[in-house]
């Protein structure tokens, strides 16, 4: 089974300020891995993901995230928080016998104060 | 491209009520998938279908939960009879890979808030 944590479900920062967001993933196999962005009464876009390639993964919105298999890490991080930012971000993880379907951890909200 | 579409947008019904929930995909993605998101959770997948054949209900409440995807295209929740704890919204998410297949973008639609009282 496969599984994702992700570290605080609540983050503020400072706008102008470094964005990290943690996300540790459970699994057997070599995983498929997402991060997603959702606005207030929208569905999730995608930030960036990860398949098997380059370990620094950049996405949109000048977002980048980290694989490490050693630490069995995705974490998210952003060098510059815009007001834009604020939303819930979800780290996804898919693999092995899921059929493509993701397992997603609890959320993280995003405040950005100015 | 048009996004995934999803009707209702929101819903509220009383306990024991019937309602249902539909869903158009992006042209062309053979699979479709519904999430249940309870607030302050993240989505758990109810269904997969990859063209209009099931591929994983390991996770969906067979008793009151039932969802079709006829002619492959667009795709239909529906619960019956609902309960206080079915209060969630549910997304609708579909991807151009096959089922089987890793690393395809889910995209998803803007979903359905669905309140039980």
């Amino acid at each position: 089974a496969q599984s994702v944590t992700q570290l605080g479900s609540h983050v503020s920062v400072s706008e102008g300020a470094l964005v990290l967001l943690r996300c540790n993933y459970s699994s057997s196999v070599p995983p498929y891995l997402f991060w997603y962005v959702q606005y207030p009464n929208q569905g999730l876009q995608l930030l960036l993901k990860y398949t098997s390639a380059a370990t620094l993964v950049k996405g949109i919105n000048g977002f980048e995230a980290e694989f490490k298999k050693s630490e069995t890490s995705f974490h998210l991080t952003k060098p510059s928080a815009h007001m834009s930012d604020a939303a819930e971000y979800f780290c996804a993880v898919n693999g092995g016998t899921s059929y493509g379907k993701l397992t997603f951890g609890q959320g993280t909200i995003l405040t950005v104060h100015p | 491209e048009a996004g995934v579409a999803q009707s209702p947008r929101y819903k509220i019904i009383e306990k024991r009520q019937s309602v249902a929930f539909w869903c158009n995909p992006i042209s062309g993605h053979a699979t479709l998938y519904w999430y249940q998101q309870i607030l302050g959770q993240g989505p758990k997948l109810l269904i997969q279908f990859q063209n209009n054949g099931v591929v994983d209900d390991s996770q969906l409440p067979k008793d009151r939960f039932s969802a079709e995807r006829l002619k492959g295209v667009d795709s239909t929740l529906k619960i019956q009879p609902a309960k206080l704890e079915d209060s969630a919204v549910y997304l609708c998410a579909s991807s151009l890979g096959l089922a089987g297949g890793f690393g395809y973008e889910q995209f998803f639609g803007p979903g359905t808030r669905l309140t039980v009282l």
